[in-house]
């Protein structure tokens, strides 16, 4: 069964600093995606990685995949406060009928402290 | 911009009651799901669903469980009897082809209690 483990679950960070968001997953993929959810709300697509040293950027945020090692990376660069939300990563297999089936990790709470 | 709509926003039922969650998916997208996040929790696979028939089901997704697409614009997820556990967030999502670079989009999601 697959398995995606996110690292730290919560992260409490000051404004202005850097800090990364591991995900780590157990078997092949074929597609990575990052996530936004922010309280009470529905998922915001933010990144899909599709190969090995794949890197996406988009303003304070990059998001980076190294299949070999089974992890992807979530870069945040100078935060701000706007931020604060849940980021989840999710791995995508197809199954032997070519569908997809994604499986979510478990979720980093990410609060920007002014 | 088309976006996934999912109705009701909030459904509150009695335990061993059917409750029917609608989505109306992105017109031109032929690959739908559902996902169901329990408060406070990670987001959980129910089922995919292409050309009329289930394509992958989660564990989760038994005999409870069914989805439908009844014209061409709706997909629903019948729950047949309700249990407590049942209580979460249902997301439905859709996209244009499953095996290409396409994302997922979700809708804002349909929050179900069971009394």
């Amino acid at each position: 069964e697959l398995k995606v483990e996110q690292n730290p679950l919560f992260l409490s960070m000051q404004e202005g600093k850097n800090y990364t968001i591991y995900c780590n997953y157990s078997t092949t993929s074929d597609r990575l995606y990052w996530y936004r959810q922010d309280p009470g709300k529905s998922l915001e697509s933010l990144f899909v990685l599709l190969s090995n040293g794949a890197v996406k950027q988009e303003g304070r945020l990059m998001a980076s995949l190294d299949t070999k090692a089974r992890l992807s990376t979530l870069h945040i660069t100078a935060a701000v406060h706007d931020l604060s939300a849940t980021y989840f990563c999710a791995v995508d297999v197809l199954n032997s009928g070519g569908y997809q089936k994604v499986t979510f990790g478990t979720g980093t709470k990410l609060q920007v402290i002014p | 911009e088309p976006e996934v709509t999912q109705t009701p926003s909030h459904q509150v039922t009695q335990m061993g009651q059917e409750v029917i969650l609608r989505c109306v998916p992105i017109s031109n997208h032929l690959y739908f799901y559902w996902y169901r996040q329990i408060l406070g929790q990670k987001v959980e696979f129910l089922v995919s669903f292409y050309n009329n028939e289930i394509s992958e089901k989660s564990e989760i997704f038994d005999d409870q469980f069914s989805v439908e697409r009844p014209d061409g614009s709706n997909f629903t997820l019948k729950i047949r009897s309700t249990k407590l556990e049942d209580s979460a967030m249902y997301f439905c999502a859709s996209s244009e082809i499953a095996t290409s670079t396409d994302t997922q989009y979700f809708g804002p999601g349909t929050r179900l209690t069971v009394l």
